[in-house]
């Protein structure tokens, strides 16, 4: 079972509507990240909070709007997408998001499976 | 920029049989991890390494760090059909905050394997 939960596990949008994908963590982990990850393809990265701070946005289209309402919440705000923009989105948290050898682990969720129409 | 390049993208593997996947990367890694994720999955997290030529082992799986900090290797051996999955091998550069904070992730290795 992953310790970081995600919701919804399925979406299916139009391109004008308007959705969000929830990600919740209880560890105490002060690190959240967004992946985008397109089949038979790696991770990628999207966004890094830390400490509720964006710290990194990875020049990410402004269709996705990165929330952080608090230390166990991150949401992804998605407005206007493309169908290209199909994919599995991941959330993870670590620790920290820079100590001293990196993040150390990230905890995945299991993923928001989005469908662009 | 880093990047971290993964051989072979595909390994087909009798059950019961050894096999290795590579991973490379273009600067010099403060560290290495490796995440399996397995069909309709997410990426699980395996290990960490630290030091340089660091060998650690996990049952049937081997894990090395180069001498270099490098390269990193994944070996399994009598491998099962549990195994079956993509791993995938990710890096912080050298210094951490050059990279952004940003663990980069190879391409992984796609694993299936023939009962």
């Amino acid at each position: 079972d992953t310790e970081v939960t995600q919701t919804p596990k399925h979406l299916v949008m139009g391109m004008t509507n308007k959705k969000s994908l929830k990600c919740e963590q209880h560890m105490g982990h002060r690190a959240m990240y967004w992946y985008k990850q397109k089949a038979k393809k790696p991770p990628e990265l999207m966004f890094v909070y830390s400490y509720e701070k964006l710290s990194i946005n990875e020049s990410v289209p402004s269709r996705f709007s990165p929330e952080c309402p608090n230390s166990s919440l991150l949401n992804l705000h998605l407005h206007a997408l493309q169908p290209e923009d199909s994919a599995l989105y991941l959330c993870a948290s670590s620790q920290e998001a820079s100590g001293r050898y990196g993040t150390g682990e990230l905890f995945f969720g299991e993923g928001s499976r989005l469908t662009v129409l | 920029g880093q990047q971290v390049m993964q051989i072979p993208q595909y390994q087909h593997v009798q059950e019961g049989e050894d096999f290795t996947t590579y991973c490379n990367s273009s600067t010099t890694l403060s560290n290495i991890q490796w995440y399996k994720q397995r069909p309709g999955g997410h990426p699980v997290f395996l290990i960490q390494l630290v030091k340089s030529g660091e060998v650690k082992k996990q049952k049937r799986l081997t894990f090395q760090f180069g001498e270099a900090k490098k390269n990193s290797s994944l070996h399994i051996t009598a491998t099962q059909t549990t195994d079956v999955g993509t791993y995938f091998c990710a890096g912080f550069s050298i210094p951490i905050k050059a990279a952004g904070n940003k663990l980069t992730f190879g391409g992984g290795t796609r694993v299936l394997v023939k009962p």
